[in-house]
């Protein structure tokens, strides 16, 4: 069946780097993008960018660019996301959802906790 | 950036109630590409209703979508016990992509 699977949680000190997996199955993953999108806890969601992985084209949130990068490894079939120098209001559950250009997101993965303290 | 206010923050309901979920842009979302998305506590969000209206597979029938523009409702015809969730609506027509802030559906 179509999932995206993603890494599991990490815990990393203020200043760090996480880069979070998101492995596709069940579809064929040049013919979509993926979209990540994250949920501090108790708040709603938020969207941080979309790639193609068709050609690895990005569009990033405003807010975190410069901080984050989106790639994509087409021979495994898997995204990822690493958002460099966290912070605090980094720590977030991060999911990653299929999408294309201009699709609604269909297939979310199971999310992965990021907690960013000292 | 597009800005998706949802009203009411909460909706208390009982199960067999009609459910109305607003959500308004602060401008016009091109080509009616909006969705409806459903949450759960601890689970990853589900998608109800792409491009305005159009029913996600394996959605039941008892959840709609309609507008355009600038004004989009979610209605639940009859809300039954697995119904009771957060709602977020969400445009993807212009980066960057914004959900709106959410409706929780919650029972009376």
């Amino acid at each position: 069946q179509v999932q995206l699977v993603q890494s599991g949680a990490e815990v990393k000190k203020p200043g760090a780097s996480v880069k979070v997996s998101c492995k596709a199955s069940g579809y064929t993953f040049t013919s979509y993008g993926i979209s990540w999108v994250r949920q501090a806890p108790g708040q709603g969601l938020e969207w941080m960018g979309w790639i193609s992985a068709y050609n690895g084209n990005t569009n990033y949130a405003q807010k975190l660019q410069g901080r984050v990068t989106m790639t994509t490894d087409t021979s495994t079939s898997t995204a990822y996301m690493e958002l460099r120098s966290l912070r605090s209001d980094d720590t977030a559950v991060y999911y990653c959802a299929r999408s294309g250009r201009l699709d609604a997101f269909d297939i979310w993965g199971q999310g992965t906790m990021v907690t960013v303290s000292s | 950036e597009i800005v998706l206010t949802q009203s009411p923050g909460t909706l208390s309901l009982s199960p067999g109630e009609r459910a109305t979920l607003s959500c308004r842009a602060s401008q016009s979302v091109s080509s009616s590409y909006l969705a409806w998305y459903q949450q759960k506590p601890g689970q990853a969000p589900r998608l109800l209703i792409y491009g305005a209206s159009s029913r996600a597979t394996g959605i039941p029938d008892r959840f709609s979508g309609s507008g355009s523009g600038t004004d989009f409702t979610l209605t639940i015809s009859r809300l039954e016990p697995e119904d009771f969730a957060v709602y977020y609506c969400q445009q993807y027509g212009s980066y960057p992509w914004t959900f709106g802030q959410g409706t929780k559906v919650e029972i009376k």
